[in-house]
């Protein structure tokens, strides 16, 4: 079975700058997709950002880009220029293909980020 | 465009009673889920339907059924509720034309149970 691991529970950030979350996983696939998903507080999930496992290169969408190091297992979340509508809590998810139509989400514990002003 | 919505936002059941959470898609999606949310905890997959009239078990089942009534709709239903199902359920839906498809989540469902 897959697991996703994020060591911080919770990170702070001063308006405008950068912080990056850390997400590790465990699996013995090769291909895989990797996503990082954003809950604020009024709990909707919310997409922030999205890997395959066969590109190398890493993704990025506006401010927020990711760290990919297949070998390390490592998939971790950089924002940049932090903003106040950044606080929230941050998943790191893995999905697999489970070999017929169906692809399954594996969530991590979560992040909980928050922004000062 | 509403995506995936769900009813209702919050309900209070007691231990033994029997409720059912709706959930619907709008965007012509294949696949449904339902995933419930624990206090430090990520999302666990209760049950997820890859395609109408089809309906698979994920991670933690148990106490729950699901009926994929339409391509639209897909509802949880908790037949006896217990404590332990106190938690937050998201519905969510994805296109499954290819692997990788992102999933869409409801704004979800606030349950308790005493």
């Amino acid at each position: 079975a897959q697991t996703v691991t994020q060591s911080q529970p919770e990170m702070s950030v001063q308006e405008a700058e950068t912080v990056t979350l850390s997400c590790t996983y465990d699996t013995s696939e090769n291909n895989y997709y990797l996503f990082w998903y954003k809950q604020p507080p009024s709990r909707q999930m919310i997409l922030v950002i999205r890997q395959e496992a066969y590109k190398q290169q890493n993704a990025t969408e506006n401010r927020f880009s990711v760290n990919f190091q297949k070998a390390a297992k490592s998939f971790s979340l950089k924002i940049s220029d932090s903003q106040l509508g950044d606080t929230a809590m941050y998943f790191c998810a893995f999905m697999k293909d489970s070999g017929g139509s169906n692809y399954k989400l594996t969530f991590g514990k979560g992040t909980l980020l928050t922004v000062n002003p | 465009n509403a995506g995936v919505t769900q009813t209702p936002k919050f309900q209070v059941l007691k231990t033994g009673q029997s409720m059912t959470l709706q959930c619907a898609q709008d965007m012509n999606h294949n696949s449904m889920y339902w995933y419930r949310q624990d206090p430090g905890m990520g999302l666990r997959l209760i049950y997820y339907s890859a395609s109408e009239g089809t309906t698979d078990k994920g991670e933690v089942p148990n106490g729950y059924n699901v009926s994929r009534l339409n391509k639209r709709e897909f509802s949880l239903r908790l037949e006896s509720a217990a404590p332990s199902q106190t938690s937050v359920y998201f519905c969510a839906s994805s296109a499954d034309d290819s692997w990788g498809e992102t999933q869409y989540f409801g704004p979800g469902t606030r349950l308790l149970v005493l």
